[in-house]
């Protein structure tokens, strides 16, 4: 199994190019998440899905985009990049909602100039 | 709103010492709480996970403690090694949406 890979691995954009993170996971898991991660802020909650075919937003969701494309593949888009959003993105999964071990991927460095 | 706090933020011991990282959170009613290793530049490896029902899981030289009363977790290291270093991060689930909740993470260097 590869786990949860995560495309690309590094990433530099201009302010207002907008792009997509992809992420998908190979161990059937039912639940998967967007987290960036920023110094001093920890670990902040974009997105998640509890399920295919339901989206919520999570604590930091202004500005960004997801979908849930089918059980394995859930990606993250930038619509208008702000320099805000430099960040390192981590995509995780879960086998179901509760009572499982979280598996995050290698994450995406993001830098917007 | 389930808060995590994890002391100390860095902790830099001698190889071969003992020692132990905490995690405290808010809101007892949990499902579970996960222990996490991340290394520099790196995505996050789960450790240890404990479910509520649990008192302790153990990984080789790695033991976690889960004290739900009390709202605390600790993570034992035995017989630490320089390859131990990184950042160790807990996370707590717990509420209808089943989100799991971190803290900001302990920084350790174990230095020879």
């Amino acid at each position: 199994n590869a786990g949860v890979t995560q495309t690309p691995k590094f990433q530099v954009l201009k302010t207002g190019q907008s792009m997509t993170l992809q992420c998908a996971q190979d161990m059937n898991h039912n639940s998967m998440y967007w987290y960036r991660q920023d110094p001093g802020m920890g670990l902040r909650l974009i997105y998640y899905s509890a399920s295919e075919g339901t989206t919520d937003k999570g604590e930091v969701p202004n500005g960004y985009n997801v979908s849930r494309l089918n059980k394995r593949e859930f990606s993250l888009r930038l619509e208008s990049a702000a320099p805000s959003q430099t960040s390192v993105y981590f995509c995780a999964s879960i086998r179901d909602r509760a009572g499982y071990e979280q598996y995050f991927g290698p994450g995406t460095r993001l830098t917007v100039t | 709103k389930q808060e995590v706090t994890q002391i100390p933020a860095a902790l830099s011991v001698p190889e071969g010492e003992n020692l132990v990282l905490n995690c405290s959170f808010t809101d007892s009613a949990i499902y579970n709480l996960q222990w996490f290793r991340q290394d520099p530049g790196k995505g996050l490896t789960s450790l240890l996970l404990i479910q509520s029902s649990q008192r302790e899981q153990t990984s080789g030289r790695l033991n976690a403690s889960l004290d739900k009363s009390s709202g605390r977790s600790t993570l034992y290291i035995a017989a630490s090694q320089p390859g131990d270093s990184a950042t160790y991060l807990c996370a707590v689930t717990s509420g209808g949406s089943y989100i799991p909740t971190f803290g900001r993470g302990t920084s350790l260097i174990v230095h020879p």
